[in-house]
């Protein structure tokens, strides 16, 4: 049971390129998420995704775009990307512990992307 | 609005002293709180929640609704405990809204 994994681990990219950080589960959880890590500042909501076919906006979504064709898959692509989104991409997925949409979660990590932007 | 704020960005302690990592809460509906911590190098992981009342590592937090807080305590500091720690309120659909962490810092 590898859990949340993620590739790549790091990446440079050149102002307006564009990539997809790949986030991938496997313990069959509905919920997954996007966060972004800047430093002093916690973790920031980009996107999360209540299920396969189903996506929404976080606190911070400008920039990004993502897509959950599968439950074990939830891509992040960066387009045109910008010196701002330096920093670091962490992917998580979650199961209701009491069940339903308003019950508690506990949410499992990856290992994080470290993104520059130059 | 819903926030969590961590009021100390560093903490540092000697080993054997107790710890208390602050963390207050705003949010309109019943709280469900997390602390997470984040080892050198490791990823984010859950330490307690406070649904489930336990003890893990010799950490407690006690949900206080009339102060709006949710303190992480610890008697006796370790240097193994210095780590990233980050409290945590569940929002709808399970999405976390994260204070700005605090760095724990225990030395010998």
């Amino acid at each position: 049971n590898a859990g949340v994994t993620q590739t790549p681990k790091f990446r440079i990219l050149k102002i307006g390129q564009s990539m997809t950080l790949q986030c991938t589960q496997d313990m069959n959880h509905n919920y997954m998420y996007w966060y972004r890590q800047d430093p002093g500042m916690g973790l920031k909501l980009i996107y999360y995704s209540v299920g396969a076919g189903i996506t929404d906006k976080g606190e911070v979504p400008n920039g990004y775009n993502v897509s959950r064709s599968t439950t074990e898959d939830f891509p992040l692509r960066l387009e045109l990307a910008a010196p701002s989104q330096t920093s670091v991409y962490f992917c998580a997925s979650s199961y209701s512990i009491l069940g339903g949409a308003s019950g508690v979660y506990e949410q499992y990590f990856g290992p994080g992307t470290r993104l520059t932007v130059t | 609005a819903q926030r969590v704020t961590q009021p100390e960005k560093l903490l540092s302690v000697f080993k054997g002293a107790p710890v208390e990592l602050k963390c207050n809460y705003s949010y309109s509906g019943s709280p469900e709180l997390f602390w997470y911590v984040q080892y050198s190098r490791q990823r984010l992981q859950l330490l307690l929640r406070h649904i489930s009342r336990e003890s893990i590592k010799g950490f407690t937090a006690d949900l206080n609704k009339g102060e709006t807080s949710f303190h992480l305590k610890k008697p006796f500091a370790q240097e193994e405990d210095s780590a990233m720690y980050y409290c945590a309120l569940s929002d709808w659909g399970g999405k976390l809204i994260f204070g700005q962490g605090t760095e724990l810092s225990v030395k010998p």
